[in-house]
């Protein structure tokens, strides 16, 4: 089945502890993005990725990390979380560029920082 | 900068009635791509439907179509029919054919009375 995986999907962490959300897709897309959805503020993209080895911010990025070494994978990474990065987190991936084909969201990280 | 404004928080329709969720963007860019994605309760994203800049044509998807006006920078959704299933948040979203970017709005909670 073609899908995009999340693990996660819930998390409860304290302030500082380093944590890395997975994604995962299988149907060889070019395309990933990260976002976070906040009540009141819709969904807001953290990082995309190109391809492997190509990744680059969206519009809220401070405080994660991205890395796309492979293909099917581009865990999320927060360094040192703070209770601001409480919020419902997204994974998805395109065939191309994201305008040109249809985004498949995984099923959603739901993190609280404490 | 690109952005997207959904000015209707908060939607009902009675079952079988036809109801409209507005959304207006901004962009410089000439050729770009709309999006209406469906967030029922269980959190995942759907797409709905999905306009390209340069189509004079509204798409439609059954029961769901688009009034695209380019000039007027908006992009409304109209349900025909609504079903009970249609009660979820909406989520108007903008990519550009140039940039990797996608911008979403802040979404409409649309409710479906029995």
């Amino acid at each position: 089945e073609a899908q995009v995986t999340q693990n996660p999907r819930y998390l409860i962490t304290v302030t500082g502890k380093k944590l890395t959300v997975t994604c995962s897709q299988n149907m060889n897309h070019e395309y990933m993005s990260w976002y976070r959805q906040d009540p009141g503020l819709g969904l807001r993209q953290i990082y995309y990725s190109m391809n492997v080895e190509v990744t680059d911010k969206g519009d809220v990025p401070e405080g994660y990390k991205v890395s796309r070494k492979e293909k099917r994978n581009f865990p999320l990474i927060l360094e040192s979380p703070s209770p601001n990065q409480t919020s419902l987190y997204f994974c998805a991936s395109s065939p191309n560029r994201g305008g040109f084909g249809e985004q498949f969201f995984g099923p959603g990280t739901r993190l609280t920082v404490l | 900068a690109q952005t997207v404004t959904q000015s209707q928080p908060e939607m009902s329709v009675q079952e079988a009635e036809t109801v409209t969720l507005s959304c207006t963007y901004d962009t410089s860019e000439n050729n770009y791509y709309l999006f209406w994605y469906k967030q029922p309760p269980s959190r995942q994203m759907i797409l709905v439907i999905r306009q390209e800049a340069y189509k004079q044509q509204n798409a439609t998807e059954n029961r769901f179509s688009v009034n695209f006006q380019k000039a007027a920078k908006s992009f409304s959704l109209k349900i025909s029919d609504s079903q009970l299933g249609d009660t979820a948040m909406y989520f108007c979203a903008f990519t550009t054919n140039t940039g990797n970017q996608f911008y979403f709005g802040t979404g409409t909670s649309l409710t479906v009375i029995p």
